[in-house]
């Protein structure tokens, strides 16, 4: 079946520093990924919107220049985190979107632990 | 916005049946109820989908009412590995958006 895989699993940095995430679809040619901020004891918040080939689109109140998508081909979409603070640490989960027919189907990564120290 | 309501929590004794409802009232023609659940620290694992039929896989079964707007997650024989967030969202075709709802805890109790 399709598989998305996220990497790193987990991170730890020092604050000020900056952090890349990788979102790849194994399988297939992802149409739309998604990245999520999830923190402890809540549900996946939304943060953007990413299509190959153009600008992310940012949910409100998400820091476009803090956190950059880059989704520069059909399988890869990168998510970085500049200038990490402790209240950055979160659990960050992207997902990628397959078209069949009038299907969409969702694939999720098993999430990155960011603790930034 | 999410577009789907979920209790926030559920009991459910090991071996039973459990039933997970979801409220979708406002989904559209085009879009898909889907359920996934997420295990402590994991990202969301697909469980099943449907349009407007019932559907069954080897994990669970899914109740569409035929207004659509309301669905029904069964697991048949809940275990204690099934103790997880169970979220219920609509997808449509080509969607833009991924909005997930609170989703339900559910506790499988021994």
């Amino acid at each position: 079946g399709a598989v998305v895989s996220q990497h790193p699993s987990w991170v730890i940095c020092k604050s000020g520093t900056s952090v890349k995430i990788e979102c790849r679809s194994l399988d297939f040619q992802a149409t739309t990924m998604f990245w999520y901020r999830q923190f402890p004891k809540q549900s996946l918040m939304l943060m953007a919107t990413s299509n190959e080939g153009s600008k992310a689109t940012y949910e409100q109140g998400v820091e476009k220049d803090k956190f950059l998508i880059n989704h520069a081909s059909l399988t890869l979409s990168t998510l970085t985190v500049t200038s990490a603070h402790p209240e950055d640490s979160s659990f960050y989960i992207c997902s990628a979107t397959r078209d069949r027919g009038t299907n969409t189907e969702a694939f999720f990564g098993q999430g990155t632990r960011l603790t930034v120290v | 916005d999410a577009k789907t309501t979920q209790p926030p929590s559920m009991d459910c004794a090991e071996g039973r049946a459990a039933n997970l409802p979801c409220n979708h009232s406002t989904i559209s023609g085009n879009e898909y109820v889907y359920w996934y659940r997420q295990i402590h620290s994991q990202g969301p694992q697909y469980i099943i989908h449907g349009l407007k039929n019932n559907e069954t896989n080897e994990m669970a079964s899914l109740i569409i009412t035929e207004d659509r707007k309301s669905s029904t997650l069964i697991l048949p024989h809940a275990t204690l590995r099934d103790t997880a967030v169970y979220y219920c969202i609509v997808i449509s075709t080509g969607a833009n958006n991924l909005f997930f709802g609170t989703g339900t805890r559910l506790t499988v109790i021994p």
